[in-house]
Parts: structure tokens; C-alpha cells; sequence
């Protein structure tokens, strides 16, 4: 089936650094991906919608300049939290929509990022 | 109007028992309605999803029962067993393509199973 990988699974960092998080699509192609962040025992929140080749389209109260992203090819979106602080600290998960004729309508969610800022 | 909700927050439940989670959407466009199942420490899994257009799917232990005039839908977990121990999400979105896939999730539920 259609996976998902992200990378790291797992980063700490310091205040004031940033921190690039990947999303790729293993073996499909999606021209959209989207960005998630999960506080603990809390649901997921929509940061942001990527689409290959353009500008990310990031929901109300979601800071672009903080929150980076790129999606510069069919199979790879990056997120970077740019100067990081610790509420900055997260679980953060992306998702792949499929696209061609084996993948339409397939969308997979990868394994998360967890970030934990100091 | 983009709010789904879901309850209860937390469930217990015995083994062999069912697990009902119910959720309930306020934006009529919404065409896809899909469960997930996250273990700690993971990304959400699918379970089973459901469109509009039919009332109940099955697959295996899970079904969903939609009811569109209440705007309403739920996940059954039939024989439910220890290893189903984990948090559901129901979700909904526009539609599966393109950026109208962007889903809004449910609040989550808690489900214990217990021996």
C-alpha cells in the first residue's frame, strides 16, 4: 500500500533554532500534501495545505514565516519551524493524497514527528 | 460550520463487547466521512470511511452508520478486543482530490478495552 515516511520521527532542539521536518511518499506521487500538529491527548489541527510547484495555503492563525514550507517535487514536502521556541514543542504529521491511476483518492497519513524544543 | 464532534471523550469498554463512537458535522458540503486509529506515538491509521450517499459500511469488526438528515455518524467496533485499544478520530472533508481533502478532525475518543 501507499506509504508515508517522515524525518526524523524524533528531534530536540534548542530555543531559537530551526528545525526541518520531511514528508515523503514512498512509492506514489502527490501533488498535495498536508501538514498537521497534534498536541498531547489533543486532535489534530490543519496547518497547512502543500501543493507541489506553488505556495503553501496555510490555515487562520498559522504563522507562514514561521512555519516554512516547500514541496519541490511529486514526492517530497519539507516543514521548518523557523526560530523554535518550547510551544513551539509538538507532534507534527503529514499527509499524502495520491494522484494517477493506482493512487487517486488514496490519502496516508505518516508515522508523525515529534519535536521537543528546550 | 467547519466543527465536527465527537463523544464520548473517553470509553471503557469489556472485551468482546461493542464500542460505539459518535460524531456529528454542521457543514452539509462535507462527502467524506473516514475513521481513524492512532496508537501513541503514531501517525493516524484509516479504518473504514463512508460517503454520503449510503447509510452503513462494513468491514470486518468496524461499521460505520451515517444518517444524513441528523447529520450524524458513528463507528461500531464489534468483538472488540484489547488490541483496539487506542484513540478514534472521525473526520470529514469536501471531497478525496486535490485540496478539498484537507480534513477536519473530531476531538478524538479514548477507547480501553479490557480483559
Amino acid at each position: 500500500g501507499a506509504v508515508v515516511s517522515q524525518h526524523p520521527s524524533w528531534v530536540i532542539c534548542k530555543s531559537g533554532t530551526s528545525v526541518k521536518i520531511e514528508c515523503r511518499s514512498l512509492d506514489f506521487q502527490a501533488t498535495t500534501m498536508f501538514w498537521y500538529r497534534q498536541f498531547p491527548k489533543q486532535s489534530l489541527m490543519l496547518m497547512a495545505t502543500s501543493n507541489e510547484g506553488s505556495k503553501a495555503t496555510y490555515e487562520q492563525g498559522v504563522e507562514k514565516d514561521k512555519f516554512l514550507i516547500n514541496h519541490a517535487s511529486l514526492t517530497l514536502s519539507t516543514l521548518t519551524v523557523t526560530s523554535a521556541h518550547p510551544e513551539d514543542s509538538s507532534f507534527y504529521i503529514c499527509s499524502a493524497l495520491g494522484q494517477g491511476a493506482a493512487w487517486a483518492n488514496v490519502l496516508t497519513f505518516g508515522a508523525g514527528s515529534r519535536l521537543t524544543v528546550l | 460550520q467547519q466543527q465536527v464532534k465527537q463523544s464520548p471523550q473517553s470509553l471503557i469498554v469489556q472485551k468482546g463487547g461493542i464500542s460505539i463512537i459518535n460524531c456529528a458535522y454542521e457543514n452539509t458540503a462535507f462527502d467524506y466521512f473516514p475513521w481513524y486509529q492512532q496508537f501513541p506515538g503514531k501517525g493516524p491509521a484509516l479504518l473504514i470511511a463512508i460517503r454520503p450517499d449510503v447509510s452503513e459500511k462494513k468491514e470486518g469488526r468496524f461499521t460505520i452508520s451515517f444518517n444524513k438528515s441528523a447529520k450524524q455518524f458513528s463507528l461500531h467496533i464489534m468483538d472488540s478486543q484489547p488490541g483496539d485499544s487506542a484513540t478514534y478520530f472521525c473526520a470529514a472533508s469536501l471531497a478525496l482530490t486535490g485540496t478539498a481533502s484537507k480534513l477536519t478532525f473530531g476531538t478524538g475518543t479514548r477507547l480501553q478495552v479490557t480483559l
